[in-house]
């Protein structure tokens, strides 16, 4: 049973044209995250929501914009890619309460060309 | 601020046999968790273990294990049995207990790449 769905899970866009990744949960918890994981890197957190509120790490990009419109769903924006823009990206999330871990999405991986 | 170091960028190891991977911490928060994950080719986080800042006993998990040690600030994750399906990237991460704006935060370490040989 899939509990964190990262839809598509390879996007190739073109430089400077607007990409969304999709993000969605089953288990209705109330954190949900974006990280961007460069090859051979750490992953590195863009944002995070608990439910509405908004939370941007200090070091994200402007490019960089997310929406969450119900505990659901998450999107990651990004509004115009740059070559260095190409990476894995993973949702995660997590319960307020009981599992202390973060469940992680299949990720999706951008190309840019 | 919460740093992570894990100083084995690659390991390699006989299939059937232990593995120790390294990892330590630094944080001034005295609440925290330690998180392993793996991550195979494929680029998924699968969640391993984890050991928060007060519990007593060292966590285990089937063939995980975490080596807490508190007053040395290591966490580090002992394969035990190693299997050719272990061969991944392993990522040590620690969660501050910080509410608010920094709501279950996790810095990650740079990742320890195993390799399992038959």
């Amino acid at each position: 049973d899939a509990m964190v769905i990262q839809n598509p899970r390879y996007q190739v866009t073109q430089f400077g044209k607007p990409v969304t990744l999709s993000c969605s949960q089953t288990l209705n918890h109330n954190v949900m995250y974006w990280y961007q994981q460069k090859s051979s890197q750490a992953p590195k957190l863009l944002f995070h929501y608990y439910d509405k509120d908004f939370n941007n790490e200090a070091d994200t990009p402007d490019n960089f914009q997310s929406r969450r419109p119900n505990t659901s769903f998450c999107f990651l924006d990004i509004r115009s890619p740059g070559l260095g823009d190409a990476a894995m990206y993973l949702c995660a999330t997590m319960g307020a309460r009981g599992m202390p871990e973060q469940f992680f999405g299949p990720g999706t991986r951008l190309t840019v060309l | 601020a919460q740093k992570i170091t894990q100083t084995q960028p690659g390991m390699f190891v006989q299939e059937k046999e232990a593995v120790t991977l390294d990892c330590t911490y630094d944080t001034s928060d005295p609440s925290y968790g330690l998180f392993w994950y793996k991550q195979p080719s494929s680029g998924e986080m699968i969640f391993l273990i984890y050991q928060g800042s007060y519990d007593q006993q060292n966590a285990t998990e089937g063939r995980y294990s975490l080596n807490f040690q508190k007053a040395r600030k290591s966490a580090n994750l002992v394969i035990s049995a190693s299997q050719l399906g272990d061969s991944a990237m392993y990522f040590c991460a620690m969660r501050t207990n910080a509410g608010g704006t920094s709501y279950g935060k996790l810095t990650f370490g740079q990742g320890t790449i195993l390799t399992v040989h038959p």
